[in-house]
């Protein structure tokens, strides 16, 4: 069964600072691993999307590596501001299940001090 | 392009009455799913639809859940009658295609709070 865990499951740092959010999965037989931003009260917002063939994907500051062999995704943020501060949580759709069946982690909540 | 739209925001009950969810998805986008958010977890998949199809409900609780997709676009999401342990946010999303095959990011709206009590 496919787990996925997310580590630490809550960081506060200035404002400034690069920093590294994990995510581990259990079972590396995945079509694709998804990070997601929520904020307070809100819906989740895709960050970005990487294919099991792909290493990594870069949006603006965001950075996520995949490495499917150690069951290993990070999401790096550069020069992180308040407006950062939410919950990241990271998914994996894995084989065997249905095209939606998203598994995800319990999140990272992360504040940015100014 | 407008978001997924949901409705109502919140919702507050007493056990073993009866509620409904309201989604309506980007436009255009013809994979819809509903996902259940208890506190502090990640959300889990309840039903997807392709269309106006389901493509997947085992994690529906049927005895109590149903959905519908009116004509491939709307849908729908009943709880009769609702428990405790159905507190939580419930998540519409849609994508373009299925997430799967096309690798198609899903799109949230910001979900339906349900408090039983």
């Amino acid at each position: 069964k496919q787990e996925v865990t997310q580590i630490p499951a809550a960081l506060s740092v200035p404002e400034g600072e690069n920093l590294v959010l994990n995510c581990s999965f259990t079972d590396s037989a995945i079509y694709n691993l998804q990070w997601f931003r929520q904020d307070p009260g809100k819906g989740l917002t895709s960050l970005l999307l990487i294919q099991s063939s792909q290493r990594e994907q870069t949006s603006g500051r965001l950075n996520a590596s995949l490495d499917k062999s150690s069951g290993r995704s990070t999401l790096y943020i550069a020069a992180s501001q308040p407006g950062d501060s939410a919950t990241y949580l990271c998914a994996v759709n894995p084989y065997g299940g249905s095209q939606g069946n998203l598994i995800f982690g319990k999140g990272t909540k992360l504040s940015v001090k100014p | 392009e407008a978001g997924v739209a949901q409705s109502p925001r919140y919702k507050i009950i007493e056990k073993r009455q009866s509620v409904a969810f309201w989604c309506n998805p980007i436009s255009g986008h013809a994979t819809l799913y509903w996902y259940q958010q208890i506190l502090g977890q990640g959300p889990k998949l309840l039903i997807q639809f392709q269309n106006n199809g389901v493509v997947d409900d085992s994690q529906l609780p049927k005895d109590r859940f149903s959905a519908e997709r009116l004509k491939g676009v709307d849908s729908t999401l009943k709880i009769q009658p609702a428990k405790l342990e159905d507190s939580a946010v419930y998540l519409c999303a849609s994508s373009l295609r299925p997430q799967r095959s096309y690798n198609s990011p899903l799109h949230f709206g910001n979900g339906t709070r349900l408090t039983v009590t």
